[in-house]
């Protein structure tokens, strides 16, 4: 099994659409989780960080489930701007202070006009 | 902008050449990362540096030798390098939390070296 694992897509939605990525990990004793946004050979960004209750940045809900060690992105009325590959990140680190991040493959997402 | 700085962009160099990467963070952090990313691969941790010393060598071939003089600056040494160590090379730094635990401090990422080894 792999570690992170995404659907690597590409997602092709038409703007305004409302689009899910899901990820699984393999490691139960991950704590902290995150999404990140890599857009064609650039660094990768922090989107945002994933809590246990869920949580939402403006257009951006993460919902982590820890039973079934799986992780959404929920983007609602998608923007042109919002094509990229997001990285679904989680951190293998516990007790250890630093962190020693496992990233999917990521899945690409074309929003077209 | 970019809060770490990575130099230099692009590297093309010959198996038999001797080459540095550096890395270069002004916001604080006192973690350090390198990273490799394979076209079609998710992104590999290579060595992490903590508060100064290295706590993470994730199975890296002795080819690749980091360097952290401090936590502002990282290195990372190159020699003898194969056709496959082609890539993408990104360097990140992240807060530590000093009392152990773990830290979901975010990581903030360079915008990479890419390295073409001929």
């Amino acid at each position: 099994r792999k570690e992170v694992e995404q659907d690597p897509g590409p997602f092709n939605v038409p703007e305004g659409a409302t689009v899910a990525f899901n990820c699984t990990y393999s490691n139960s004793a991950s704590q902290s989780f995150f999404w990140y946004r890599q857009d064609c050979r650039k660094e990768p960004k922090l989107l945002m960080s994933v809590y246990s209750s869920g949580n939402e940045d403006g257009r951006f809900t993460a919902q982590l489930n820890r039973a079934s060690q799986y992780i959404s992105l929920l983007i609602r009325d998608s923007k042109l701007s919002d094509s990229a590959t997001y990285l679904c990140v989680v951190n293998w680190g516990v007790n250890t202070g630093f962190q020693k991040l496992v990233f999917g493959t990521g899945t690409r997402l074309l929003v077209s006009p | 902008e970019t809060g770490v700085t990575q130099t230099p962009r692009h590297l093309v160099m010959g198996m038999t050449n001797k080459k540095s990467l550096k890395c270069e963070q002004h916001l604080g952090h006192n973690a350090m990362y390198w990273y490799k990313q394979s076209a079609k691969k998710p992104l590999e941790l290579m060595f992490v540096y903590s508060l100064e010393e290295r706590v993470e060598n994730n199975s890296v071939p002795s080819r690749f030798s980091p360097e952290c003089p401090n936590s502002s600056h990282l290195f990372l040494h190159l020699h003898t390098l194969q056709p496959e160590d082609s890539a993408l090379y990104l360097c990140a730094s992240s807060q530590v939390v000093t009392t152990g635990g773990y830290s979901n401090q975010p990581q903030h990422f360079g915008d990479g070296t890419r390295l073409s080894i001929l």
